[in-house]
């Protein structure tokens, strides 16, 4: 099993909203990721997660909080975003925290309202 | 086949031809690159990776070369078919963000007419 799973395939939110993205991956990988692509450009890091601890957070706005639960579960909350916050998030995972290859799911396409 | 030589954005190809994509990267202590394949709606898909300690590495149908003194990389695909239109980012793993993030290049649209 190679596969990433992402939930939902899309989001549509209000500003005051509060909901969260969800990641699984069953590879046994101890890295995962969340990144976010605006449309016609490349995929931004936004986390690093390594053994369920954060291990990078590139200055992502505090609406975003990220948790994950165990090794095989990463989720992304969000709280009070803004329309500039509409993109396609991904999550991907790799082996480990390193020079590993990541593999990445089909995204949640968020928009926000 | 067709090539660039510079990134561009858009590469169209008839198909059966030779595709050349090229990526200039930025860091030259990085020591892994990817490709990724992006087709519409979906997220990214591996396509093939080199280290730095590699010139070349063939996969089916495809093959990326490592020039490391001009820091330039390229996806040569073979006998290009329609399903390989998509969006194509190549990667870079700088050492300075602890061996785990990729940067991602801009990213080539690569359109096959049959």
């Amino acid at each position: 099993d190679t596969e990433v799973t992402q939930t939902p395939k899309h989001l549509v939110m209000g500003m005051t909203n509060k909901k969260s993205l969800k990641c699984e991956q069953h590879m046994g990988h101890r890295a995962m990721y969340w990144y976010k692509q605006k449309a016609k450009k490349p995929p931004e890091l936004m986390f690093v997660y390594s053994y369920e601890k954060l291990s990078i957070n590139e200055s992502v706005p505090s609406r975003f909080s990220p948790e994950c639960p165990n090794s095989s579960l990463l989720n992304l909350h969000l709280h009070a975003l803004q329309p500039e916050d509409s993109a396609l998030y991904l999550c991907a995972s790799s082996q480990r925290e390193g020079v590993y290859e990541q593999y990445f799911g089909p995204g949640t396409r968020l928009t926000v309202t | 086949g067709e090539s660039v030589g510079l990134h561009l954005p858009t590469l169209s190809v008839q198909e059966g031809d030779n595709s050349i994509i090229n990526c200039a990267y930025s860091n030259s202590a990085s020591d892994y690159f990817i490709w990724y394949k992006q087709e519409s709606g979906k997220g990214p898909q591996f396509i093939i990776d080199i280290r730095s300690n590699m010139d070349k590495r063939q996969g089916q149908r495809v093959t990326v070369l490592l020039n490391k003194t001009v820091k330039h990389l390229s996806l040569q695909i073979a006998a290009t078919q329609p399903g390989d239109s998509a969006v194509y980012f190549c990667a870079e793993n700088p050492p300075d963000q602890a061996g785990t993030a990729l940067i991602f290049g801009k990213g080539t649209t690569l359109s096959v007419s049959s």
